[in-house]
């Protein structure tokens, strides 16, 4: 069974810094291409960044609001995707996802979004 | 960034009836490599959304039928040919052809 937990939210003060991480487990991690997205009640999801294999180059991209901010991760030796989030500001309060992008391997495509886990909240709050 | 228009954003329907969601985007969706990367997912009330429609109209494995997604270019559409009682919840639409990745305001759908 392919299972996705997200640990690491909290509360944490405007400026501070947290690490999320998400357990992978039930398909080959190290393949993927993962996502980390957000959700509030007000601005709805919200896709953060996301960081390919490292046979496809481990490469980073992100969404505007949280460039230089934030950085995405993984080691595939413990299965986990980190999100290092610093300088965190009020606005970066939801609730974290980690999920599957979409991606191209030797056996083709796998659509993205596949795979949820059921998130990790973080307030930022003074 | 590629805004996701989504309408209705409430669809009250009577259970068998059908029900539809439209989605424009502010540009093509058209990847360079051919492909178009939108997708349709559903969130039921404290879940994780998941994935019900992939590339326009690939239902995912293990969704029902009477979900079935249309459309090109700009303009998409996901269709549920009899709501039940399961399908309430929320429907985003979200594309994954030009960075940053992109999603719709979410559809409420619930009985009526």
């Amino acid at each position: 069974e392919v299972q996705l937990v997200e640990s690491g939210g909290g509360l944490v003060k405007p400026g501070g810094s947290l690490r999320l991480s998400c357990a992978a487990s039930g398909f080959t991690f190290s393949n993927a291409w993962m996502s980390w997205v957000r959700q509030t009640p007000g601005k709805g999801l919200e896709w953060v960044g996301r960081i390919k294999s490292r046979t496809d180059g481990g490469t980073t991209d992100y969404a505007l609001p949280v460039k230089g901010r934030f950085t995405i991760s993984r080691d595939d030796s413990k299965n986990t995707l980190y999100l290092q989030m610093n300088s965190l500001k009020t606005e970066d309060t939801a609730l974290y996802y980690c999920t599957t992008d979409d991606y191209y391997d030797r056996s083709g495509y796998h659509p993205g979004w596949v795979y949820w886990g059921q998130g990790t909240l973080v307030t930022v709050s003074s | 960034d590629i805004v996701m228009t989504q309408t209705p954003l409430s669809s009250p329907v009577t259970l068998g009836q059908p029900a539809s969601i439209s989605c424009r985007s502010s540009q093509s969706l058209v990847h360079r490599d051919g492909n178009t990367y939108l997708s349709w997912l559903q969130q039921r009330p404290g879940q994780p959304p998941r994935l019900l429609i992939y590339k326009i109209s690939n239902r995912f494995s293990g969704v029902p039928d009477r979900f079935s997604g249309s459309g090109a270019g700009t303009d998409f559409t996901l269709k549920i040919s009899r709501v039940e009682a399961e399908d309430v919840g929320v429907y985003y639409c979200m594309q994954s052809t030009q960075f940053p990745w992109t999603f719709g305001q979410g559809t409420k759908v619930e009985i009526k």
